[in-house]
């Protein structure tokens, strides 16, 4: 079956380091999309791919990059993690389309910055 | 800016009772808006969608209504399970905007049995 997984699902980082949370789906998604999730937030996008080589920032990007080489992986990385991003944070993807294609989403990686 | 805003935060239903979760937008340009249902330790899940051309949609014990004057959406759970507890999130979309969804704040739904 499709899957959309995510690793690690738990971290434990210090404050300056840099830190990759990687996604992996095997839908053969077109769209790729990283989220945080805060209490009282909801769910926020940080960046979303729309296909290989594509990548664009969302409402909540700065201190985070991605890149896609492939179709089936969005790395996420935080190039000096600061306590600020001690977050849950999922990964989701879609096909090709309008926004009524439906997302799915990871089962999250936990993230504490000391 | 929040362009979706969710309310309440948390509810405890009695089992066999109807949980209502209530949005509003401000974006008269969404015309998608889904729900997404989250159980702990795992990502959100697509639960039920509404496009604004109609009112209501309901799907087995769980209705969307919608008022488009209003600028408002709620999601209904008849006869509340323990197994509805979980938190939902409402969200909405421009479905030119190709996929970009903006969700909620979240409600934190228990059912007592």
């Amino acid at each position: 079956d499709a899957e959309i997984t995510q690793s690690p699902r738990h971290k434990i980082t210090e404050t300056g380091r840099q830190v990759t949370l990687a996604c992996h789906q095997t839908w053969n998604h077109n769209n790729m999309f990283w989220y945080r999730q805060d209490l009282g937030h909801g769910l926020r996008l940080i960046h979303y791919s729309y296909g290989v080589q594509d990548t664009n920032k969302g409402e909540v990007s700065d201190g985070y990059s991605v890149s896609r080489s492939n179709t089936e992986d969005l790395p996420l990385t935080l190039e000096s993690a600061a306590s600020s991003q001690t977050s849950v944070y999922f990964c989701a993807s879609s096909a090709s389309g309008g926004s009524t294609d439906t997302q799915y989403f990871g089962p999250g990686t936990r993230l504490t910055v000391l | 800016q929040q362009q979706v805003k969710q309310s309440p935060q948390s509810l405890i239903v009695q089992k066999g009772g109807i949980s209502i979760i209530n949005c509003a937008y401000e974006n008269t340009a969404f015309d998608y808006f889904p729900w997404y249902q989250q159980f702990p330790g795992k990502g959100p899940a697509l639960l039920i969608a509404i496009r604004p051309d109609v009112s209501e949609k309901k799907e087995g014990r769980f209705t969307i209504s919608f008022n488009k004057s209003a600028k408002q959406f709620s999601l209904h759970i008849m006869d509340s399970q323990p197994g509805d507890s979980a938190t939902y999130f409402c969200a909405a979309s421009i479905d030119s905007s190709a996929s970009k969804i903006i969700f909620g704040s979240g409600t934190r739904l228990s059912i007592r049995p």
